[in-house]
């Protein structure tokens, strides 16, 4: 089965501060590498969606890096706040097995005030 | 509704009695999703709806679970004889594309299944 590797776990960082999160995968036909958002007893919403044609993206405080040769992607949070503090989620589809969409196993921010 | 409806949003049940958890998905769209999630856990992957394509049942964890949509619409997620390691937040998304042409996958707020 492949994978979505996901990390840190767990973050807290300080308000103002730039908390990094990293995601690492194997299938090289993904061409969709969304980051989710996850707020406590809410499903995840789409926060910010890269396509492996450029290498950055950037949307309000929230970037994405996609390093293709590395196969990875990373969201950057600038100027963190406390509202922030969430459990984030990349995703990448995969064809094996069929088509489907997979999630890495979350990271837990917390953005202290 | 606008979005992903879920229904119930909460359920107790006995262990060793059945439950049906329920999906409206966003009108259209093709691709369906349910994922369970596990307190302070990741998102596990259970079953896949495309269109009208054979579904995608990999993550089902056992044959006490199944699932079905009628009419490329409606979802329903089957647990039979719960057990408590089912106790968990099943969470269903549905998305306007699916397969390699993959784009956003709405949420709905999530089923909150406690067997006890």
């Amino acid at each position: 089965q492949q994978q979505v590797k996901q990390s840190p776990q767990s973050l807290i960082v300080q308000k103002g501060g730039i908390p990094i999160i990293n995601c690492a995968y194997e299938n090289t036909a993904f061409d969709y590498f969304p980051w989710y958002q996850q707020f406590p007893g809410k499903g995840p919403a789409l926060l910010i969606a890269i396509r492996p044609d450029v290498s950055e993206k950037k949307e309000g405080r929230f970037t994405i890096s996609f390093n293709k040769s590395a196969k990875q992607f990373s969201l950057h949070i600038m100027d963190s706040q406390p509202g922030d503090s969430a459990t984030y989620f990349c995703a990448a589809p995969t064809n094996t097995g069929g088509f489907k969409t997979i999630f890495g196993a979350g990271t837990r921010l917390f953005v202290k005030a | 509704g606008a979005g992903v409806s879920q229904s119930p949003s909460n359920k107790v049940t006995e262990k060793g009695k059945d439950v049906e958890l329920r999906c409206d998905p966003i009108s259209g769209h093709t691709a369906l999703y349910w994922y369970r999630q596990s307190l302070g856990q990741g998102l596990e992957f259970l079953i896949y709806f495309q269109g009208n394509s054979a579904p995608d049942k990999s993550g089902l964890p056992s044959d006490r679970f199944s699932a079905e949509r009628t009419g490329g619409s409606v979802s329903t997620l089957t647990i039979q004889r719960t057990q408590q390691e089912d106790s968990a937040v099943y969470l269903c998304a549905s998305s306007l594309l699916g397969g390699a042409r993959n784009t956003e996958a709405f949420f709905g707020q999530g089923t909150r299944l406690t067997v006890v």
